[in-house]
């Protein structure tokens, strides 16, 4: 089945730099990308998403970028402020399975924003 | 809020007896959730629903069942509690088995 591994498990940059976080994925049919953040004691929320015919995707000051060869995608949040705190997870949807598939997540990347 | 209510918010329950949590929704999505959240493990799926009376096994379905009779409604039941499932549960749905909505949790806690 598909595995889904996320890198750094944490991280921590002054406010204004930018933050990256990596996720690679396992099974080259999964076709959707979301990222998801969590605020603490808060449910996780979809804050960006990528299918699998798109290499890019940016809203305002995070983006998404997607490698399908190297079976990778990225999360980048530039000019970052403390309200940018949470834990990010990303997740790979599998394409098997009762009405094809679900979403596996990665184990989460910690993001501290210091003033 | 969001469409999405988990039921309880919170609860305590001796080993070996059975619990229920609900998972209502008012959007009508065809799909819903069911996945547990455990530090240094992230969100793992235990059981999914993609219509009324269709489930389909996760990734940590063992001591789990679910049960979909209505499109609003998506129950998890452990059949007897283990020290093991004491974790936050949190149900989501989607309506196109894209982007998903999660509920604000429940924390269970088996002593």
């Amino acid at each position: 089945g598909e595995n889904v591994e996320q890198h750094p498990s944490t991280l921590s940059v002054q406010e204004g730099d930018s933050a990256v976080i990596k996720c690679t994925y396992s099974d080259s049919a999964s076709n959707y990308f979301p990222w998801y953040k969590q605020e603490l004691g808060k449910r996780p929320q979809l804050i960006i998403d990528i299918r699998s015919n798109v290499g890019e995707k940016k809203d305002q000051r995070i983006a998404v970028t997607l490698n399908k060869t190297a079976k990778h995608f990225s999360l980048h949040i530039t000019e970052t402020q403390p309200e940018d705190s949470a834990v990010y997870f990303c997740a790979a949807r599998t394409n098997y399975g009762g009405s094809q598939g679900n979403l596996i997540f990665g184990k989460g990347t910690k993001l501290s924003v210091k003033p | 809020d969001a469409g999405i209510t988990q039921s309880p918010r919170h609860k305590v329950t001796e080993t070996g007896t059975p619990v229920t949590l609900r998972c209502h929704q008012t959007e009508n999505h065809r799909y819903m959730y069911w996945y547990r959240q455990d530090p240094g493990h992230g969100l793992r799926l235990i059981h999914y629903s993609y219509g009324v009376k269709d489930t389909d096994k996760g990734e940590v379905s063992d001591g789990y069942s679910v049960s979909r009779s209505k499109t609003e409604d998506f129950l998890l039941t452990l059949e007897s509690a283990t020290s093991s499932q004491t974790s936050v549960y949190f149900c989501a749905i989607s309506a196109d088995n894209y982007g998903y909505t999660f509920g604000s949790g429940t924390r269970l806690t088996v002593v």
